[in-house]
């Protein structure tokens, strides 16, 4: 099975500041990723799909890159709404979709 | 708005079992694959099982295979979970998710657009 690792697990940032969440996968799975946002006692959020594509309705300050076994998201400007725990997810269906999560990001505003 | 809400966790015994609903709404339910997710504090987030619009084609994680069953009724816009044997590891909120998928170049990507609210399922004796 594909393995996601996300970096780091939990981190502090300040309104405004540039914030980066960092997953890697076990093997290339292209462009096959997800990001989610979610909040104490709610469903995961969809913010961006196939890497980098924002979901409609979502800021322009999320933003998500990479490809092969390297993904990023980038908060570019944080708000106070983005605390939250983000997490990736490898979508990649070759031989057949056994989708993964990475375990999560703890975003704390200071 | 697509809506999707889940019932029927509560407290089950150890080796019961239990089916889940996730009851489809302002959508097409029979155009769309669906998915099931859990969710423990311990181990995050966890994929189950993805079946196809028309019921044709399941799979499912290692980790619940033989043991979890998903099917649907389109006629009901209703999707469900079985769950059998019931253990402890099982406690988790349990999640639906529509499957949304698009075509780029000679690949299809997927990625999930529409969660419910969730079902806690609690494993206790």
């Amino acid at each position: 099975d594909i393995q996601m690792t996300q970096s780091p697990s939990s981190l502090s940032a300040s309104v405004g500041d540039r914030v980066t969440i960092t997953c890697r996968a076990s093997q290339s799975i292209t462009s096959h990723v997800n990001w989610f946002q979610q909040k104490p006692g709610k469903a995961p959020n969809l913010l961006i799909y196939a890497a980098s594509i924002l979901q409609s309705g979502v800021p322009a300050r999320f933003s998500g890159s990479g490809s092969g076994t390297l993904f990023t998201l980038t908060i570019s400007s944080l708000q106070p709404e983005d605390s939250a725990t983000y997490y990736c997810q490898q979508s990649y269906t070759i031989p057949i979709p056994m989708y993964t999560f990475g375990q999560g990001t703890k975003l704390e505003i200071k | 708005q697509a809506q999707l809400v889940e019932s029927g966790g509560g407290v089950v015994q150890p080796g019961r079992s239990l089916r889940l609903s996730c009851a489809a709404s302002e959508f097409t339910f029979s155009s769309f694959s669906m998915n099931w997710v859990r969710q423990t504090p311990g181990k995050g987030l966890e994929w189950l099982a993805l079946i196809s619009h028309d019921e044709n084609t399941k799979y499912y994680a290692d980790s619940v295979k033989g043991r979890f069953t998903v099917s649907r009724e389109n006629s009901d816009n209703t999707l469900y979970l079985q769950i059998n044997s019931l253990r402890p590891e099982d406690t988790a909120i349990y999640y639906c998710a529509r499957d949304r998928s698009m075509k780029m170049g000679r690949v299809f990507f997927h990625w999930f657009d529409t969660w419910g609210q969730g079902t806690l399922v609690t494993v206790s004796s």
